[in-house]
């Protein structure tokens, strides 16, 4: 099974704030990789798929890249309603994995 | 409007048995590859499984972690999802997701989920 490990699992951003969440892959996965968001008590919601490609409806200030084991999801200017945890996810071999999750939080 | 929803979560005992369904609309059911994803309460997301179209025979795919315990199956004229859920563990215990598979099989659109309890 393919692992991805996301860094870090906690972060802590202020309004404003430039961010980046990393996740490797145990294995290359080409560019076949998705970013989520998750709200508490709400499903998860596809920001980026294909490493870099921006999901309708998702604000530009979200944008991925990376490709084969090291990918970057960045919030160009952190929103009030973007506290919340982000997962990536493989779609390149089964089983399909996620990693661990990165929860960002207000300072 | 793609919608998703799920329905059938609730309480079971473990070595219980129960059956989710998902009932999609806004799309050509048909034509989508489903998945089912699982959170259990704290935790992180896991894949559960995958069916695919008539194209592929309705083939699916599972995590090793229910392989031969949940089965997914689907009825397009329905336009329905289910996983019968036999031989429940405690950590089978989550919120479980319908979710439809994009044409370039990403998770695109998610319901909102129906929670599981297995415990005695």
């Amino acid at each position: 099974d393919i692992q991805l490990t996301q860094s870090p699992s906690f972060l802590s951003a202020s309004v404003g704030d430039r961010v980046t969440i990393t996740c490797r892959a145990s294995q290359g996965i080409s560019s076949y990789l998705a970013w989520f968001q998750q709200k508490p008590g709400e499903a998860p919601n596809l920001l980026i798929y294909a490493a870099s490609t921006l999901q309708s409806g998702v604000p530009s200030r979200f944008s991925g890249s990376g490709s084969g084991t090291e990918f970057t999801l960045t919030i160009s200017s952190l929103q009030p309603e973007d506290f919340a945890t982000y997962y990536c996810q493989q779609r390149n071999s089964y089983p399909i994995t996620f990693g661990q999750g990165t929860r960002l939080e207000i300072k | 409007e793609v919608q998703l929803v799920e329905s059938g979560g609730g309480l079971v005992q473990p070595g219980g048995s129960l059956r989710l369904s998902c009932t999609a609309s806004g799309f050509t059911f048909s034509a989508h590859y489903m998945d089912w994803v699982r959170q259990a309460p704290g935790k992180g997301l896991e894949w559960v499984g995958r069916t695919r179209i008539k194209a592929n025979s309705y083939s699916t795919q599972y995590a090793a972690s229910v392989n031969g315990r949940l089965t997914i199956s689907r009825d397009d004229s329905r336009n329905s999802l289910y996983l019968q859920m036999n031989s429940l563990k405690t950590e089978d215990t989550a919120v479980y997701y319908c979710v439809r598979v994009s044409t370039g099989y990403y998770l695109d659109y998610w319901g909102q989920g129906t929670l599981v309890t297995v415990s005695s």
